[in-house]
């Protein structure tokens, strides 16, 4: 069965460091969408994209973070200046359209921990 | 500004029925969604309901009621690995094609 995948599993980094979330998603979707999920907390969105471009945004996805699909399977999250509060798990997700009835699949999820 | 309420945790007995409870208050409705996240993972797609009434699928079964923004999740013949948060999610119209996620509820399953 396909599935979402992301990598790394894991990412430690320092303060101001910059890090690159990578996710490849299911070969005939076209959505693509980034969620966080802070310890402990609820899954929040972040970002979807479709045709090469964002199509919405939250709040949260501020100048910070950027996304990317650099080639035609892997898609892209980019923290420039990691801060603390970005620790949190980050998931990618995707859907074959956005129509009422589809779901999105999500990925195992890459835990982001910055010190 | 969009709201969904769930029950924080619940615990229930192996072999049981349990019924996870969601409450919505959003700017436009589009569909409800239920995922199961087990600790450290991925939520995974459970059911999906955009019209009034029971939606059945194993044992599992979800429910919705549009006019009182209310959804539920039933759980029959609960198993030890059926232990996860189960998350409530609405796919609202102004808010895009994206979810907005309940806090979820942890299920605990007891011998």
């Amino acid at each position: 069965e396909p599935e979402v995948t992301q990598t790394p599993s894991h990412q430690v980094t320092q303060m101001g460091q910059e890090v690159i979330l990578r996710c490849v998603p299911i070969s005939n979707h076209l959505y693509f969408y980034w969620y966080r999920q802070i310890l402990g907390q609820k899954v929040e969105f972040l970002v979807s994209f479709y045709n090469n471009e964002i199509s919405e945004k939250s709040e949260i996805f501020d100048d910070q973070f950027s996304v990317e699909r650099p080639d035609g399977s892997n898609f892209t999250l980019k923290i420039r200046s990691t801060k603390l509060e970005d620790s949190a798990m980050y998931f990618c997700a995707s859907s074959e359209g956005t129509a009422t009835q589809e779901t999105q699949y999500f990925g195992p999820g890459t835990r982001l921990l910055v010190l | 500004g969009q709201n969904i309420d769930q029950p924080t945790e619940m615990t229930a007995t192996e072999g049981a029925i349990v019924q996870i409870n969601c409450t919505y208050q959003t700017s436009g409705f589009n569909g409800l969604f239920w995922y199961q996240q087990h600790a450290g993972e991925a939520p995974t797609f459970l059911s999906y309901n955009v019209l009034d009434g029971l939606e059945e699928k194993g044992r599992f079964s979800s429910f919705l009621s549009r006019s009182k923004g209310y959804s539920y999740l039933l759980l029959k013949e609960l198993q030890m690995k059926d232990s996860a948060s189960y998350l409530c999610a609405v796919r609202a119209h102004n808010y895009g094609q994206n979810f907005v996620f309940g806090p979820g509820t942890r299920l605990s399953v007891l011998p």
